[in-house]
């Protein structure tokens, strides 16, 4: 069965600073998708970013990037010049890319706040 | 195009009671996830349904819970004889093609008194 885990429940940084949250994943599988969701108070789930695994480049979407290392199974979410509307809650997932069930395998979270 | 719808938002439930909560899909997405969020904890999967079909329930707990999505109207999850464990975010998700990213409709929150 496939985990992930983010080992920073809490973090908090001065707005338009850069953070860095970590997510690391077990997983035998060789084809999969990994992704960033924000939950913002609202608690909507909301897309961040999306990884392919076989896809060597670095996803990136405007201030969020993630760095991607396959061989260490790790997944980090970096976001660049930090807004106050970042915080949230942020969730790393972790999806097998073959035709079975595609359910979402998720991290247990970070709560992230940016303070003024 | 709207996205993924579900209602009510907020549910309360007594005991002993069943909760029915729904999902209407974003429009032409055919596959429906619903999972559970506890307090403080990550969304955990419950079950993959297409129309008509359960295609995964791993996540599913044996007994008072059931999941449906007909041909026509929304996907529902039951929850007969609620305890207070069950008390959590529900929350759907659709897809339009399973190896793609999932729409999250904004939750039913469950409370057992």
């Amino acid at each position: 069965a496939q985990t992930v885990t983010q080992s920073q429940p809490e973090m908090s940084v001065q707005e338009a600073e850069t953070v860095t949250l970590s997510c690391t994943y077990d997983t035998s599988e060789s084809n999969y998708y990994l992704f960033w969701y924000k939950q913002p108070p609202s608690r909507q789930m909301i897309l961040v970013i999306r990884q392919e695994a076989y896809k060597q480049q670095n996803a990136t979407e405007n201030r969020f990037s993630v760095n991607f290392q396959k061989a260490a199974k790790s997944f980090s979410l970096k976001i660049s010049d930090s807004q106050l509307g970042d915080t949230a809650m942020y969730f790393c997932a972790f999806m097998k890319g073959n035709q079975g069930a595609q359910k979402l395998v998720f991290g247990q979270g970070t709560r992230l706040t940016i303070n003024p | 195009n709207a996205g993924v719808m579900q209602n009510p938002r907020h549910l309360v439930r007594r005991r002993g009671q069943e909760a029915r909560l729904r999902c209407s899909p974003m429009k032409g997405h055919s596959h429906v996830y619903w999972y559970r969020q506890l307090p403080e904890e990550g969304l955990k999967f419950m079950v993959y349904l297409q129309k008509e079909n359960i295609i995964d329930e791993s996540g599913m707990p044996k007994e008072r819970f059931s999941a449906e999505f007909p041909k026509e109207g929304p996907s529902i999850l039951r929850i007969q004889q609620v305890v207070r464990g069950d008390s959590a975010a529900y929350f759907c998700a659709s897809a339009q093609d399973p190896s793609y990213e999932q729409y999250f409709g904004p939750g039913t929150r469950l409370t057992v008194t």
